[in-house]
Order: C-alpha cells, then structure tokens, then sequence
C-alpha cells in the first residue's frame, strides 16, 4: 500500500466547473502537507501548503483533517489552464518529500 | 524571480558510462534535494544537503554520489550507468526555515 493515495482519475470537467481532489496518508507522523501540480513532462509546481486550519488562495482551497489523515483540494471556476496532474505529498520532518501519483485533470471547453 | 537552474536539460548515455547532473539553488535557498522520476512515476527522493553536508539519504543507489559545494550549488555523479536509470532527474531547492521545495526544470537522462 502506497503511503500517500490518490485517485488517479482523470477527472473531465468542463470549464467553470468545481472539482475536488482527496488524498490519503498513512503515516500519523506526517508533519507538513502539500499540493503540487506537474504539467507532462514538466517539473513539479508547488501549488499550495496545506494547513490545518485550511487555506485557500484565488479558486484553490486546501484542507487537512490529521484525524483521518485526509487532505482535499478544492478548484473553483476551473479553467483551460488547470489541465494537469496534482500531487498530493507529504512530509514527515525530514528532507524527503513522498508524493501521491496524482490525481489527472482535464479541463474541456 | 530566479528560479531552481538544472543542467544540461537533456543527457544521452550509453550503459556503463557516468554522467554528471548539476543544479544551481534559488538565491538564498541553502538546502538541495534530488529527487528521481521514472516514466510513468512519481518522484522518489534520492539524497539532500544542508551547508554542504549530506542531511538525507533516500533510494541512491551505491553507483550515485553527490556533493554539495561552497556556493550551494550541487552536482550528482552517476557512474555505470544502466538501462533502468532512464528517468527525470529533477533538483529542488528550499530555505532551512522553511520546508517548501521548489523544483528546477529537471535534466532528462537516456541511457542507451
């Protein structure tokens, strides 16, 4: 069992659309979360850190809840642009940071 | 803002031979990771460093070495290299205080 699970998807939504992601760790010593998105071929983009008390910036609300150690990430009025693959990924304190194999979105007019 | 820089951005090996990665850290960012990305993977943590002392091994095989020198910048040196170290080799790079990573571009290798 991989320690961070996604839904691979992929996720069609059409343009203006409200989609949301979930991920689950199974590491309780988990110390910091985050959203990454990775365009093909491209480099990992850090998207958002996630906190527990949830944060949100522009169309992107991320939320954590360590008890059932879930983390989502909400996109609002989704656009062309937000086609790619979100990572979720963990911390555990150290250097390492453990990703999800991400979640697939396609954004369709 | 300046950016993680990696180099080159694309590497043609054949098998057995070595490669060197290097990777130029963000301004002020004195911590470096790298990290490995098969096709089709996520990418797997292989070794970081700390003022120029290695904090964190991961999955580096005993073939990988990297160092991390006085301007921060890093270089990963990959000797014998085989057929299944065809991957994406990305560098990211973060402030001690601060635990976000930001990737470089990533140096694509194909061992042949």
């Amino acid at each position: 069992r991989k320690e961070v699970e996604q839904d691979p998807g992929p996720f069609n939504v059409p343009e203006g659309a409200t989609v949301a992601f979930n991920c689950t760790y199974s590491n309780s010593a988990s110390q910091s979360f985050f959203w990454y998105r990775q365009d093909c071929r491209k480099e990992p983009k850090l998207l958002m850190s996630v906190y527990s008390s949830g944060n949100e910036d522009g169309r992107f609300t991320a939320q954590l809840n360590r008890a059932s150690q879930y983390i989502s990430l909400l996109i609002r009025d989704s656009k062309l642009s937000d086609s790619a693959t979100y990572l979720c990924v963990v911390n555990m304190d150290t250097d390492k940071l453990i990703f999800g194999t991400g979640t697939r979105l396609q954004v369709f007019p | 803002a300046a950016g993680v820089i990696q180099s080159p951005r694309h590497l043609i090996k054949e098998k057995r031979e070595t490669a060197t990665l290097k990777c130029y850290p963000i301004p002020r960012h004195d911590t470096v990771y790298w990290y490995q990305q098969g096709p089709g993977q996520d990418p797997q943590f292989l070794i970081s460093f700390y003022e120029k002392m290695q904090s964190d091994k991961g999955s580096i095989p005993d073939r990988f070495s990297a160092q991390q020198f006085s301007d921060y910048h890093s270089e990963l040196n990959m000797s014998s290299l085989e057929l299944g170290d065809s991957a994406l080799y990305f560098c990211a790079s973060s402030s001690k205080n601060n635990n976000e990573q930001f990737f470089g571009p990533g140096t694509r290798l194909t061992v042949l």
